[in-house]
């Protein structure tokens, strides 16, 4: 089965810092890639996704990120975080021709003013 | 107001006890999922229905069941065949039954004592 992993469990940042994520998923064929993030008491929702052609894909507030195929990887980033970033963030993967996503196990961030 | 809804977002009960959750959407979504949330796993799958009447199961289906007699509704109930019931369950919906974008409701937090 296909599998997602995000090693940043939790970080720490001060305004202002960058931000990158790490995701890594093992399916070898097409995927569709996605950052979903759950802010304090809120749904979970999308950042951002990518699903195929340029392989840097920007989202919502700011956030970007970068399909690289031959590391596995769609690391997420920010330039510039703001203390309304503080959140959990989920990367999650699906394969092209299926039906079932699978989440990483999410990245605390917290940023301090 | 389109969206996911769950309730209750709180829900106690009994070891040994069946529990029923909640989950109606108004976004004439094709797709349904449930997925439960631990510390530290992030989300696994449970069951999903790509259209009304069928249902397939996920990663994490045993002691769990659904039905999707409704377009619109996708209850879950936990089972007291299921070993560790207490957690935290999403429940979201996506346009099509393809790796598409998904979208959550606010969850609702079950505890069995």
């Amino acid at each position: 089965a296909q599998s997602v992993s995000q090693h940043n469990h939790h970080v720490i940042l001060s305004e202002a810092a960058s931000l990158e994520l790490g995701c890594n998923y093992s399916y070898g064929g097409t995927v569709n890639l996605f950052w979903y993030v759950q802010y304090p008491g809120q749904h979970l929702q999308l950042l951002l996704k990518y699903f195929s052609g340029d392989p840097l894909v920007k989202g919502i507030k700011g956030f970007e990120a970068e399909f690289i195929k031959s590391k596995f990887s769609f690391n997420l980033r920010k330039p510039s975080v703001q203390w309304s970033d503080t959140a959990e963030y989920f990367c999650a993967a699906a394969e092209n021709t299926g039906n079932q996503f699978y989440f990483g196990t999410g990245t605390s961030l917290t940023v301090i003013p | 107001d389109g969206g996911i809804t769950q309730s209750p977002k709180y829900l106690f009960r009994k070891e040994g006890q069946n529990v029923t959750l909640s989950c109606e959407q108004n976004l004439n979504h094709d797709a349904m999922y449930w997925y439960r949330q631990d510390p530290g796993q992030g989300l696994r799958l449970i069951y999903y229905s790509q259209i009304v009447n069928d249902f397939q199961k996920g990663d994490i289906a045993e002691g769990y069941s659904v039905s999707r007699e409704k377009k619109e509704s996708f209850p879950l109930t936990v089972t007291s065949a299921q070993k560790n019931p207490t957690a935290f369950y999403l429940c979201a919906s996506g346009l099509t039954s393809g790796p598409d974008t998904q979208y959550f409701g606010p969850g609702t937090r079950l505890t069995v004592l």
